[in-house]
């Protein structure tokens, strides 16, 4: 099956600083990827969803300035968490699906923790 | 607006017997729905993905079905381990362009 990646898998990061996400499609174009948020014991929220080479559309009541993504390129998608505060600390999975397929493949998650 | 319920949240068996996990949404109109397997602290696990022209998949020891009518989906583990303890999320969308919605989860621990 395709696989999809997420750098780094853990980060922690002091509250105002930026911190960078990465989500690679490994076998595969990703024409399509999303961005999930998880709390604890919660299920997956999307955040947004990114076409290659187009703006990212953001789920009502995400801040586009604080979570930018970009998604340059058919292999790469990032997600940028800016001005972090401890109320983002969540897991953050990305996915990827491509134009042909049905399926969305999901990346492992990248735990973040602002202290 | 499609939601999606999943029922029991949690589920306590003990090792070797059959269950049940069921999902449902409010809008039966499904273009596909997968179920996940998630660890603690870790990221999902496709299991199965059930087209809406399909019925059902199996996987193993694992069955998923489909009734679009009702727009309810199952998913069957047969004889339960320990290994399965895990959060199962059904997760469905509308339209091959449509976004994937996500159930709350049902928390499994089969008890050795």
């Amino acid at each position: 099956g395709a696989v999809v990646s997420q750098h780094p898998s853990w980060v922690i990061c002091k509250s105002g600083t930026s911190v960078k996400i990465e989500c690679r499609s490994l076998d595969f174009q990703a024409t399509t990827m999303f961005w999930y948020r998880q709390f604890p014991k919660q299920s997956l929220m999307l955040m947004a969803t990114s076409n290659e080479g187009s703006k990212a559309t953001y789920e009502q009541g995400v801040e586009k300035d604080k979570f930018l993504i970009n998604h340059a390129s058919l292999t790469l998608s990032t997600l940028t968490v800016t001005s972090a505060h401890p109320e983002d600390s969540s897991f953050y999975i990305c996915s990827a699906s491509s134009w042909d397929s049905y399926e969305q493949y999901f990346g492992p998650g990248t735990r973040l923790t602002v202290t | 607006k499609q939601e999606v319920t999943q029922i029991p949240a949690a589920l306590s068996v003990p090792e070797g017997e059959n269950l049940v996990l069921n999902c449902s949404f409010t809008d039966s109109a499904i273009y596909n729905l997968q179920w996940f397997r998630q660890d603690p602290g870790k990221g999902l696990t496709s299991l199965l993905l059930i087209q809406s022209s399909q019925r059902e998949q199996t996987s193993g020891r694992l069955n998923a079905s489909l009734d679009k009518s009702s727009g309810r989906s199952t998913l069957y583990i047969a004889a339960s381990q320990p290994g399965d303890s895990a959060t199962y999320l059904c997760a469905g969308k509308k339209t091959s362009y449509d976004k994937v919605i996500f159930g709350p989860g049902t928390s499994l621990s089969v008890i050795p």
